[in-house]
């Protein structure tokens, strides 16, 4: 089956730890982003990818880090330097080519920080 | 700065009622308009609008976009409590620009009674 898997589902840290959030797609896209997602708001872009080793800065990137070693993997770490991390982080993928490139996400991973 | 409005943030109905749900944006280079469901979890794609004037349709569900007056509406008729959901629009600019990236409205959270 094709589609983006994010895991954990719920993770719960401490104030202070950084933590790590992964992303996989098999649906073969170029393109990979991190959104974040608080109560009653909408999407709001933390990072994107466009192509392995390559990545942008969206637009709340403070206190977050990412990498693009695979082109079906986008791990977000989110660090201590993040003032407010418990949210709701969805990620997606897309073509990055044709006029058919909407993107899907992944089920989301909902981050606590205790 | 790209910026994409919807209203209303919240709508409650009776099943079988029709809603109308509206998106306003202001953004540089505009390529295209796409509306997602989210039931929870990941958002799911419903349409994306890239021609002004012309109709988009699904079942109950269909949109239209106005590239004159920078604005968009996504129409559900006879409204079943399997619609409730919040309703997300998110603009796209050209790729020349920034990519295939989105910028998100607030959503709308429309709960449908029976």
């Amino acid at each position: 089956d094709g589609g983006i898997t994010q895991s954990p589902k719920y993770l719960f840290r401490k104030e202070g730890q950084n933590v790590t959030l992964s992303c996989e797609q098999n649906l073969n896209h170029d393109a990979m982003y991190w959104y974040r997602q608080d109560p009653g708001q909408g999407l709001r872009l933390i990072y994107y990818s466009q192509i392995v080793n390559d990545f942008q800065k969206g637009d709340i990137a403070e206190g977050y880090s990412v990498s693009r070693e695979k082109k079906e993997s986008f791990p977000l770490t989110v660090t201590s330097a993040q003032k407010n991390p418990t949210a709701f982080y969805l990620c997606a993928s897309s073509r990055t080519s044709g006029d058919y490139n909407e993107q899907f996400f992944g089920p989301g991973t909902r981050l606590t920080v205790l | 700065e790209d910026k994409v409005v919807q209203s209303p943030l919240s709508l409650v109905v009776h099943e079988g009622d029709t809603v109308t749900l509206n998106c306003s944006y202001e953004v540089t280079n505009f390529r295209s308009l796409l509306w997602y469901k989210q039931e929870k979890k990941a958002p799911t794609f419903l349409f994306m609008l890239t021609s002004s004037g012309i109709e988009k349709k699904s079942g109950r569900l269909s949109s239209i976009l106005d590239k004159k007056e920078l604005f968009s509406i996504l129409n559900i008729t006879a409204t079943q409590t399997g619609d409730s959901a919040v309703y997300l629009c998110a603009s796209r600019p050209s790729r020349e620009t920034s990519g295939s990236r989105l910028t998100f409205g607030e959503g709308t959270q429309l709960t449908v009674n029976p």
